[in-house]
């Protein structure tokens, strides 16, 4: 079935570690994006692709790198992880920019 | 002011009554707009796109769009104890990157 999925869907890890979160879609969508979401803060874009190879800045970009060599495949990782940057994050995919954007499961994070 | 406000909540309202969710937004060149739901523990679920001023109804759904007003409300029929959620707006700007979410209104329907 088509969609968007993220692995994994809960991660523990501790400070200073590298993390990869993965995002794959089904969908040949041309945008994809990475928001985190915490509480009193609502969705924060992180950073956000426009197609294979072509990526930028969101919001709250800081501490996270991101890659993008094929459309279906948009992993997040954070350097050298932090305790602020536990969080919920989510994938999202579109069309294009003024399309809806359809969101995977999530990744609960904790960085301890 | 916050680019896109919405009441916190939480909005109660018994089953079978009309839930009316309200969202406003400060870029007046916005053309895109979203209502998510959020279960809690879960991604947000798109419900309704809105692109021109008036009313879209889809189901028990009913979104409508002031422009000029910039004022963006989500009318929910019948409402269903399996209605209650977070339901976020979303709105994009005329330029640029960002699709801007509200914090989101708790809604709660009393069976």
């Amino acid at each position: 079935d088509a969609g968007i999925t993220q692995s994994p869907r809960y991660k523990i890890t501790e400070t200073g570690r590298q993390v990869t979160l993965m995002c794959h879609q089904t969908w040949s969508h041309s945008y994809m994006f990475w928001y985190r979401q915490d509480l009193g803060h609502g969705l924060r874009l992180i950073y956000y692709s426009a197609a294979a190879d072509i990526t930028d800045k969101g919001e709250v970009p800081d501490g996270y790198v991101v890659s993008r060599s094929k459309t279906e495949n948009f992993p997040l990782t954070l350097e050298s992880a932090t305790r602020s940057q536990t969080s919920v994050y989510f994938c999202a995919s579109s069309e294009s920019l003024y399309q809806p954007q359809h969101f995977g499961d999530g990744t609960r994070l904790s960085i301890l | 002011q916050k680019e896109v406000e919405q009441n916190s909540g939480p909005l109660s309202v018994p089953e079978g009554a009309i839930a009316s969710l309200n969202c406003t937004y400060s870029d007046r060149g916005s053309q895109s707009f979203f209502w998510y739901r959020q279960y809690s523990g879960k991604s947000p679920e798109l419900i309704m796109s809105i692109y021109s001023n008036g009313d879209k109804e889809d189901g028990r759904f009913t979104a409508q769009l002031n422009k000029a007003s910039q004022y963006v409300s989500l009318l929910i029929r019948d409402s269903q104890p399996s209605d209650s959620a977070t339901y976020l707006c979303a709105v994009q700007r005329e330029y640029g990157n960002k699709l801007v979410f509200g914090a989101g209104t708790i809604l709660r329907v009393k069976s």
